[in-house]
């Protein structure tokens, strides 16, 4: 089975604070993607990255930033947390194949007070 | 650009009746696959079935089947027999065929309660 771990359940952050949430697949995966999910919005995308150092802007990339440097971990980071970034982060892998679903992490809920 | 509506933020189903989930999508392309996915509280996202759009044949997977119709661009989810673990939000989502690298576009979800 396909396991996309995401580093934290739940985390707690101060404004201003520089936050790194962390995803690790262990499929192969070329694709990987960092989604915000918000009640009555669904999922946005903020980021994906479709290759080792290659990115993409989602539709709500600002105020966040990407990194891939390995091909099984993409991380998302805010650079100075503010709190209308409160929300839970789901980061999810998929296959080149465009009739493979995407795999999902628990999420990250974060709180930035 | 792809957009993916789901018009029922919540629906109710008695257990073990049938409930249906709505989803319409618009795009100009031909070729591309549709997927419904099932997060239950607290839980994993996780897919529950796929459509890819040149099958005119409905796909099916156990009590879960869709209603496909690519004319009129809506992709419902028909849950038979509910059971109470079935409580979950349902997302539906379009991706492109076109690039290996494209992205899948959700819906915001339709939240769906199972009375016992």
């Amino acid at each position: 089975d396909v396991k996309v771990t995401q580093s934290s359940r739940y985390l707690v952050k101060r404004t201003g604070e520089k936050v790194f949430l962390e995803c690790v697949q262990d499929m192969d995966h070329e694709n990987m993607f960092w989604y915000r999910q918000d009640p009555g919005l669904g999922l946005r995308l903020i980021y994906f990255s479709y290759d080792v150092k290659m990115k993409e802007k989602g539709d709500i990339p600002e105020g966040y930033s990407v990194s891939r440097e390995k091909k099984e971990r993409f991380s998302l980071i805010l650079e100075s947390a503010s709190t209308n970034q409160t929300s839970m982060y789901l980061c999810a892998s998929s296959s080149i194949r465009q009739n493979q679903p995407q795999h999902f992490g628990d999420g990250t809920r974060l709180s930035i007070l | 650009a792809q957009t993916v509506t789901q018009s029922q933020p919540e629906m109710s189903v008695q257990e073990a009746e049938t409930v249906t989930l709505s989803c319409t999508y618009d795009t100009s392309e031909s070729d591309y696959y549709l997927f419904w996915y099932k997060q239950p509280p607290s839980r994993q996202m996780i897919l529950v079935i796929r459509q890819e759009a040149y099958k005119q044949q409905n796909a099916t997977e156990n009590r879960f089947s869709v209603n496909f119709q690519k004319a009129a661009k809506s992709f419902s989810l028909k849950i038979s027999d509910s059971q109470l673990g079935d409580a979950a939000m349902y997302f539906c989502a379009y991706r492109s065929d076109y690039s290996s690298a494209s992205k899948i576009i959700f819906g915001s979800g339709t939240r769906l309660s199972i009375r016992p």
